[in-house]
């Protein structure tokens, strides 16, 4: 089955730095990786995601990229904020099969200091 | 866009009783569901995958008999803890996805704090 891993598990930054969390995939059948931040006591919320026919996205101040061929992708999060501390989870699927269960990364804890 | 309500957000049931936790998918029919645990500090750990109509597909390590899900429909699936425990102490989040919907359609609960005294 499908194997990620996620570094940094923790990761602390001063406001307006930025901020980078890396994730490798073990299954190449694997196409879509979606990027959860949760807060505490609650579900993942979706932040942004990619699928393997795309190397980069970007959406305002978050970026995702991967790498199929080294089966590894990132999240950058640029001019960071106070209110960005959270939780974040990457995660892999063969998304558009019926089976495409979510396989996660081991959690990034990232705390933004003012 | 597509939200899934999960009620109840907290229980505290007694040891040795069971618990019923609800998953909705409210404007989407919800082919695919599937149950998460997550301890504190960890990562969602997926217990079982669903199909409306079909039995569960559990992980390995995952016991059907204590876990009962139900796909009743294709807006709602039930997880009920028998006889809980207090190692069932957890929090439960659900997943519900529409295949014909953006981003291949992974919508999450809002999980529920399962406390077992």
């Amino acid at each position: 089955g499908e194997n990620v891993e996620q570094h940094p598990s923790t990761l602390s930054v001063q406001e307006g730095d930025s901020a980078v969390i890396k994730c490798t995939y073990s299954d190449s059948a694997s196409n879509y990786f979606p990027w959860y931040k949760q807060e505490l006591g609650k579900g993942p919320q979706l932040i942004i995601d990619i699928r393997s026919n795309v190397g980069e996205k970007k959406d305002q101040r978050i970026a995702v990229t991967l790498n199929k061929t080294a089966k590894h992708f990132s999240l950058h999060i640029t001019e960071t904020q106070p209110e960005d501390s959270a939780v974040y989870f990457c995660a892999a699927s063969r998304g558009g099969t019926s089976y495409g269960k979510l396989t996660f990364g081991q959690g990034t804890i990232l705390t933004v200091h003012p | 866009g597509a939200v899934v309500s999960q009620h109840p957000s907290r229980v505290i049931c007694k040891s040795g009783t069971s618990v019923k936790i609800e998953c909705r998918s409210l404007d989407f029919q919800a082919t695919t569901m599937f149950w998460y645990r997550q301890f504190p500090k960890q990562s969602l750990m997926l217990m079982a995958t669903s199909n409306e109509g079909s039995k569960a597909t559990y992980e390995q390590g995952v016991e059907k008999d204590k876990f009962l899900i139900n796909h009743a429909s294709l807006t709602l699936s039930t997880l009920t803890v028998t006889s809980a425990h207090p190692e069932d102490s957890s929090f439960y989040i659900c997943s519900a996805r529409d295949v014909a919907g953006p981003n291949y359609g992974y919508t999450f609960g809002s999980g529920t704090r399962l406390t077992v005294v």
